[in-house]
């Protein structure tokens, strides 16, 4: 059974840093691109940033470049998402997702979902 | 990047009727690569539809996609108690990947 679990989630004061984790079981994780997906408390899913399966590409939502890196580590079936200078709107839950590269070749839609991790950010 | 705007808002149906959703894109989705998810309060999302029309594993037939271009709709034949949740859309034929703002099925 294909299975996510994040953790990290924390109270932050703003300018901050965390850092989110990942777990991944019941698939070959090294194969699959990852995402991180955020929603704010009663707003929609928003993209926040790709991986490809060996960590050498990321991509990155114009609203978090330059402030959070994604990463991997494939030994540990585990995603990261450091975050650094934290915002009030970046408030948000946090969900890890995979990428069915597989079905795409590429970019493609995220077939599993974690339960997703709380970050507030206030003083 | 593409805006995906979904209507209405909020559709109050009761059990056993009809639901139909819309996802507009502010501009032709490449492939029809759109996706539909499901999201109940407190639980991660849940892939129903991809590619426009294509059914998830385990999704029941009473959940259909159609749609091309910039225009895709989410049927939903019969509610069941459990459908009543939140929608969203998504494109992934253009990075950066876009999310509609969601539509809620609320019991009438």
């Amino acid at each position: 059974e294909v299975q996510l679990v994040e953790s990290g989630g924390d109270l932050v004061q703003p300018g901050g840093s965390l850092r989110l984790s990942c777990a991944a079981s019941g698939f070959s994780f090294s194969s699959y691109w990852m995402h991180w997906v955020r929603q704010a408390p009663g707003k929609g899913l928003v993209w926040l940033s790709r991986i490809n399966s060996d960590g050498s590409s990321t991509y990155y939502a114009d609203s978090v470049k330059g402030r959070f890196t994604i990463s991997r580590d494939n030994a540990k079936n585990t995603l990261y998402l450091h975050m650094n200078s934290l915002r009030a709107e970046d408030t948000a839950v946090y969900y890890c997702a995979r990428v069915n590269v597989w079905h795409c070749g590429g970019d493609c839609y995220n077939d599993y979902w974690g339960q997703g991790t709380l970050v507030t950010v206030s003083s | 990047e593409i805006v995906l705007t979904q209507s209405p808002g909020t559709l109050s149906l009761s059990p056993g009727e009809r639901a139909t959703l819309s996802c507009r894109a502010s501009q032709s989705v490449s492939s029809s690569f759109l996706a539909w998810y499901q999201q109940n309060p407190g639980q991660a999302p849940r892939l129903l539809i991809y590619d426009a029309s294509s059914r998830a594993t385990g999704i029941p037939d009473r959940f259909s996609g159609s749609g091309s271009g910039t225009d895709f709709t989410l049927t939903i034949t019969r509610l069941e108690p459990e459908d009543f949740a939140i929608y969203h859309c998504q494109q992934y034929g253009n990075t950066p990947w876009t999310f509609g703002q969601g539509t809620k099925v609320e019991i009438k």
